[in-house]
């Protein structure tokens, strides 16, 4: 069966300072894979999805960026963090074919203060 | 600009009283329609997948139905642990990324 984690569970950090959120998925090959911001009591925003390895969709222009550097490993970054990224970050796979219902990881409360 | 909507915002039970949440969407192009449930502080969690008019789906106390503007989650005879918020995704021909809707809050009281 398929599983995805996410870590940090939690994370703390000052304003400018840099941020590495990672996803990974186990039991599946070549899954679409998405990086989701879900504000209090909001909906999901979709940030960047990836197809493929080294390819990235980006949704919303903000500091954010994503990559991909394995099949199954989807990393969130920022250089500077604002106070305005704090959120649940969610990480999601879909098989991308004719099914394309998505998963979602645990999630990554992400305050910066 | 495709949209979905759902409705009410929250709404609160008593147990065993049954109702319904409503998700409206943009009807051109639709390839699919998704329910999640989300607790408090946790990723949502799949429910159903629905594809055409008239198709319906059911898991113990939820059974999801589509027509040709709008999919409906009833819940039936509900229990506190039915207690989440329900999100609503929709899949368009025209994106390869699903839209979710801003969820309904259903508060389940003993």
């Amino acid at each position: 069966s398929q599983t995805i984690h996410q870590w940090p569970a939690t994370l703390v950090q000052p304003v400018g300072s840099p941020l590495s959120l990672e996803c990974t998925v186990e039991g599946t090959s070549n899954p679409n894979l998405y990086w989701y911001r879900q504000a209090a009591g909001r909906g999901l925003q979709l940030l960047f999805y990836s197809v493929g390895i080294g390819q990235i969709s980006s949704e919303v222009p903000q500091n954010l960026s994503a990559s991909r550097p394995q099949d199954r490993q989807f990393i969130l970054s920022s250089k500077k963090l604002l106070l305005s990224d704090s959120g649940f970050y969610l990480c999601a796979w879909s098989l991308g074919t004719a099914a394309y219902e998505q998963y979602f990881g645990p999630g990554t409360r992400l305050t910066v203060t | 600009e495709d949209q979905v909507t759902q409705s009410p915002e929250a709404l609160r039970l008593q147990e065993g009283e049954s109702s319904s949440l409503n998700c409206s969407y943009t009807v051109s192009g639709l390839r699919g329609l998704f329910w999640y449930r989300q607790d408090p502080g946790k990723g949502p969690e799949f429910l159903f997948t629905l594809y055409s008019a008239g198709e319906e789906k059911e898991k113990e106390r939820l059974k999801a139905t589509l027509t040709k503007k709008e999919s409906f989650l009833h819940i039936t005879a509900p229990k506190p642990e039915d207690s989440a918020t329900y999100l609503c995704a929709a899949l368009y021909s025209s994106a390869s990324k699903i839209i979710f809707g801003s969820g309904t809050r259903l508060s389940i009281r003993p």
